[in-house]
């Protein structure tokens, strides 16, 4: 089956600072998703993006899907955007990396 | 009004028990999902069904059994609980299969 690696596996960061989250993938895909998990346990719906690029806000992201890999941006942190930030793959299904633990500090 | 919602939240119980998680979505989508996060939060596609009909069975034990009524709905029933089963399962849906996914907020099933 498709593999999906995520990098960092954790980042810690000041509030205010830039990050960049990246998910590798092993296969062509027509289907690309990032969710955060809040420390709640919620999963959030951020980006659907299986190519191209997409904004919302402080974040971004980005799919190059001949290449096998998306990148997430997060610009000018807060500390809400703790959490878990997961990419999932597929076409059949939808598989997950194991996800990138970010900490924003005050 | 949640898109998809899912209960209990929260599930504790003994080992050998049997219980179900129910899911509902509000989003007229044709595919719905179980999820299950482990202790590391590694999430793993345990079954899909698009329109009712199983279309995805994960290598997972046969006490899980998976049961659509509707489109609308996909519920979890698992027998003879084992320790092993502690986790967070996720229902969610999608418009079409695979696509954009939707989760309900898991149900934390704890096995004593």
């Amino acid at each position: 089956g498709i593999q999906v690696e995520q990098s960092p596996p954790d980042l810690i960061l000041q509030e205010g600072a830039n990050s960049t989250l990246r998910c590798n993938f092993s296969d062509s895909v027509n289907n690309l998703q990032w969710f955060h998990q809040n420390p709640w346990g919620q999963l959030i719906n951020l980006f659907y993006i299986p190519s191209g690029t997409k904004q919302n806000g402080r974040l971004s992201a980005t799919t190059v899907a001949t290449e096998r890999y998306s990148l997430l941006y997060i610009s000018s942190s807060q500390t809400t955007d703790s959490g878990v930030y997961f990419c999932a793959v597929g076409d059949n299904d939808m598989r997950f990396g194991a996800g990138t633990r970010l900490t924003v500090k005050p | 009004d949640t898109a998809v919602s899912q209960t209990p939240k929260y599930l504790v119980t003994q080992m050998g028990n049997d219980k179900s998680i129910k899911c509902e979505q509000n989003l007229g989508h044709d595919t719905m999902y179980w999820y299950k996060q482990d202790s590391k939060k590694f999430l793993k596609i345990m079954f899909s069904y698009n329109n009712k009909e199983l279309i995805i069975n994960e290598t997972v034990p046969n006490r899980f059994s998976p049961k659509s009524p509707d489109k609308a709905h996909l519920n979890l029933h698992i027998n003879s609980l084992e320790l092993g089963d502690s986790a967070v399962y996720f229902c969610a849906s999608s418009h079409r299969s695979p696509g954009e996914l939707f989760f309900g907020e898991g149900s934390r099933l704890t096995v004593l």
